[in-house]
């Protein structure tokens, strides 16, 4: 079976840190994804990657970076955190583009 | 814009009976519709994916259509169970392997 796993179940954070959210697959994915998700809004797409240190923009990409060194981790990074970005973070991998996405568990992230 | 609309936004049925939920999506060419499960503060689950050249996938209790010219897909979950409460995403991948997803259908199934 695929795992996807998330580093943190639940992170507080203070505003203005520096805030790190690790996803590891064991599948050998070439595509690695990172989304938000909230009440109303729904899942939206943060950034992704098709390849070791290869990244692309999703749909709200402002206030995050990421991060791809070896092909199974995909890292998330909130620069400077800010209380907006207070949300469930999911992390999901595929082999390709007609492959399932498959999702990790969530990191709640609250930003106080 | 590319957008998925999943109704009813909620459903609440009794155990047993059969239920279907919508998803539509505004462009017909997709590459492929993946429907999730998801539960109370976890992660998604996939529970079936239909190719664009597919017309419908089964696995167990739950089929799921393919309708790319009407722009939509259900799926039915036959022989509701209490277990099967939980949050349903339709999610289209218009291309490029990014997912759009529908906001989801809460059913609760009562026992």
């Amino acid at each position: 079976d695929v795992k996807v796993t998330q580093s943190s179940r639940y992170l507080v954070k203070r505003t203005g840190e520096k805030v790190f959210l690790e996803c590891v697959q064991d599948m050998d994915h070439e595509n690695m994804f990172w989304y938000r998700q909230d009440p109303g809004l729904g899942l939206r797409l943060i950034y992704f990657s098709y390849d070791v240190k290869m990244k692309e923009k999703g749909d709200i990409p402002e206030g995050y970076s990421v991060s791809r060194e070896k092909k199974e981790r995909f890292s998330l990074i909130l620069e400077s955190a800010s209380t907006n970005q207070t949300s469930m973070y999911l992390c999901a991998s595929n082999a390709g583009d007609a492959d399932t996405q498959y999702f990790g568990p969530g990191t709640r992230l609250t930003v106080l | 814009k590319q957008e998925v609309t999943q109704i009813p936004a909620a459903l609440s049925v009794p155990e047993g009976e059969n239920l279907v939920l919508n998803c539509s999506f505004t462009d017909s060419a997709i590459y492929n519709l993946q429907w999730f499960r998801q539960d109370p503060g976890k992660g998604l689950t996939s529970l079936l994916l239909i190719q664009s050249s597919q017309r419908e996938q089964t696995s167990g209790r739950l089929n799921a259509s393919l309708d790319k010219s009407s722009g939509r897909s259900t799926l039915y979950i036959a022989a509701s169970q209490p277990g099967d409460s939980a949050t349903y995403l339709c999610a289209v991948n218009f291309g490029g392997n990014k997912l759009v997803f529908g906001a989801g259908t809460i059913l609760r199934v009562k026992s």
